[in-house]
């Protein structure tokens, strides 16, 4: 059984410059979670989606960021123009359901430079 | 070895040895806590869990104590090997938002 799976694994994006984030998760599990982590912090939770609804935003940014969670895909979280203060590594987590385990992808290293 | 108070960044400790990584969350709602151990490059690592029902659980050479009187949860180690090494994180949620410490850097000593 694979796990959560994310790519690209690094991504080098200039300012001004888009990115997409890809996340798929485990077999079986329709919970994403998207969180964010700063070098030497912990991990913040930024949304949780469910197949084709965002149940809980309220730890994205609301200008630039957005994130999808389609019938039939990955999860994309899609940073517009982004900026130096955007480089982070960013995880995505899956559930079987709501109150449940969250296991967590190998993430992906943004550099905006 | 043990980490001890709020926060103590790093634990160093002979490999052999029992470990104990300490952490206080903030939410007295919180009714589900997880550790998390998380490797350099990777993405964290699900170890164990606990519900607010239970006061200790155990795993494979791993136990997890949760004192919700003082809001204080451990992760108890046993007999670390050098695979250990890594930074471990614990996790609190009320709901599906988990929230992270800041976690503790285990290093294991030959």
């Amino acid at each position: 059984n694979a796990g959560v799976m994310q790519n690209p694994r690094h991504l080098v994006r200039r300012r001004g410059q888009e990115a997409r984030l890809r996340c798929s998760p485990m077999k079986g599990h329709s919970h994403v979670y998207w969180y964010r982590q700063l070098p030497e912090e912990g991990l913040k939770f930024m949304v949780y989606l469910q197949k084709e609804n965002i149940i809980d935003e309220s730890g994205m940014p609301k200008e630039r960021f957005s994130a999808e969670f389609p019938k039939e895909g990955p999860s994309i979280l899609r940073i517009q123009q982004v900026v130096r203060g955007d480089s982070a590594a960013y995880f995505c987590a899956s559930s079987p359901g709501e109150i449940y385990e969250q296991y967590f992808g190998p993430g992906t290293r943004l550099t905006v430079t | 070895g043990e980490s001890v108070g709020l926060h103590l960044p790093t634990l160093s400790v002979q490999e052999g040895d029992n470990s104990i990584i300490n952490c206080a969350y903030s939410n007295s709602a919180s009714d589900y806590f997880i550790w998390y151990k998380q490797e350099s490059g990777k993405g964290p690592q699900f170890i164990i869990d606990i519900r607010s029902n239970m006061d200790k659980r155990q795993g494979q050479r791993v136990t997890v104590l949760l004192n919700k009187t003082v809001k204080h949860l451990s992760l108890q180690i046993a007999a670390t090997q050098p695979g250990d090494s890594a930074v471990y994180f614990c996790a609190e949620t009320e709901d599906y938002k988990l929230s992270f410490g800041a976690g503790t850097t285990v290093t294991v000593r030959a």
